[in-house]
């Protein structure tokens, strides 16, 4: 089974409509990610969690929220999807540590499409 | 802030051909490297990494090297394969504080037989 599952996988919602995309780990890590990938723009931070009561906004949050339920679950909610939030979006944990310690290990992705 | 900046892509190499993938990174701090692989359909995964200056990261046939001296990190491999047609991204983490990942846009990959 994989380590870390988002789901849905895809998704095709309307402007306006509130949506919430779900991340779940087995691997025990603390650290949970979301990022968004648009073409040519890499991946970029939206939200992360370093344990349950711990929320920091990353590069792109505004018109996103998250909430970490439990250590193993990390949801990602836009609370009224419009169509530039149609991307690719990817869930990802490690544990704290310095240099390579902190590799990130990724979700499969959900595909976004906000018509 | 850090950047990472890749070269410009798509790249297009038939089988058995050098694959060099240009990374430069700018950074406060002394940051940890990476280059993650994305295949059709897939999350990301580490291809392989560096933690400080003059390490060698190496995995599957790729290499990279930590350069402090010129901020870049470049992808290679000896002789591509079709299985290597990718998605690759260049990344920098902090050593410090939040240490996230900061990528650069990707470099599109195909290998043709």
């Amino acid at each position: 089974d994989a380590d870390v599952t988002q789901t849905p996988r895809n998704r095709i919602t309307k402007t306006g409509k509130r949506i919430m995309l779900e991340c779940s780990q087995t691997k025990g890590h603390d650290r949970m990610y979301w990022y968004r990938q648009d073409p040519g723009l890499g991946l970029r931070l939206i939200y992360y969690s370093f344990d349950v009561k711990d929320i920091n906004k990353g590069e792109i949050s505004d018109g996103y929220s998250v909430s970490r339920q439990a250590q193993a679950k990390f949801s990602l909610s836009l609370e009224s999807a419009i169509p530039n939030q149609t991307a690719l979006y990817f869930c990802a944990t490690s544990e704290p540590g310095q240099g390579a310690r902190n590799e990130q290990f990724f979700g499969p992705g959900t595909r976004l499409t906000v018509l | 802030g850090d950047s990472v900046t890749q070269m410009e892509g798509p790249v297009t190499l038939s089988e058995e051909a050098f694959l060099t993938i240009n990374c430069t990174y700018t950074a406060t701090g002394y940051p940890s490297l990476f280059w993650y692989v994305q295949y059709p359909g897939e999350g990301l995964q580490l291809l392989l990494k560096a933690t400080k200056a003059d390490d060698k990261g190496s995995n599957k046939g790729f290499e990279a090297t930590y350069r402090k001296e010129t901020t870049s990190f470049h992808l290679e491999k000896g002789s591509v394969q079709v299985s290597d047609s990718a998605v690759y991204f260049c990344a920098l983490s902090d050593i410090q504080g939040a240490q996230k990942l900061v990528f650069g846009q990707g470099t599109r990959l195909t290998i043709n037989p």
